[in-house]
């Protein structure tokens, strides 16, 4: 059964520092999401990757957020310095395109809490 | 930006109780997603609808798409506690982002046993 995974599923830590959250996508998937969840904002996404390559990363804030994506096997996002109004749930999501269906398929998200 | 707006925030229904929720974009969509997430969990894909006009349905679930493909509703009949959760749609624009998705608030459903 294919899943997304993601690495750590819960963070707390301290204001200032860098935090670095890392996904996996489904195996054969060429697109990656990464979006943020919060109760005031819904689901942001923050920026996305096909075959590896940025596409789009407007809805993230460029001073502290870098995403990359090393291999086809591993897609990172970094926060540095961590700032508290970034504690959210940060979710990677992986598709296949272009297909009729367009599904993405979420992974369990890592809880961030920046005190 | 591209907004899809998604009503109502909040549904509290008994046990046995039709639940709707309903999306809506000011422009017209290329295709709509509808997800599903349980609470403590993440979203898990439902159903897409690309035609004007489209309903599917899942069981209980019946996913319309308006004629316009601005709008799109989803419509359970007879609630169940398995129920609970927070519905998302997720419309698609044409020349956006060519996979990008835009998530509405999304709708809290309860169901009371």
């Amino acid at each position: 059964d294919a899943r997304v995974t993601q690495t750590p599923r819960h963070k707390v830590t301290e204001m200032g520092q860098e935090v670095t959250m890392r996904c996996q996508p489904i195996l054969g998937h060429n697109t990656v999401f990464w979006y943020r969840q919060t109760m005031m904002q819904g689901l942001e996404l923050l920026a996305y990757f096909r075959n590896r390559a940025p596409l789009d990363d407007s809805g993230m804030p460029k001073d502290r957020f870098s995403a990359e994506m090393p291999d086809a096997t591993l897609a990172t996002l970094k926060i540095q310095p961590s700032e508290p109004r970034d504690s959210a749930v940060y979710f990677c999501a992986s598709g296949l395109y272009p297909r009729a269906q367009e599904t993405q398929y979420f992974g369990p998200g890592t809880r961030l809490l920046v005190l | 930006g591209q907004q899809v707006m998604q009503i109502p925030q909040y549904q509290h229904v008994q046990e046995g109780e039709d639940f709707t929720t309903y999306c809506n974009s000011s422009t017209t969509l290329s295709n709509i997603q509808w997800y599903k997430q349980r609470p403590g969990g993440h979203p898990v894909f439902l159903i897409q609808l690309v035609k004007s006009g489209e309903v599917k349905k899942q069981k209980r679930l019946t996913f319309q798409f308006g004629e316009a493909k601005k709008n799109s509703s989803l419509h359970i009949t007879a609630t169940q506690t398995t129920d609970v959760g927070t519905y998302f749609c997720a419309g698609k624009y044409s020349g956006a982002g060519s996979y990008q998705l835009t998530f509405g608030k999304g709708t809290k459903l309860s169901v009371i046993p």
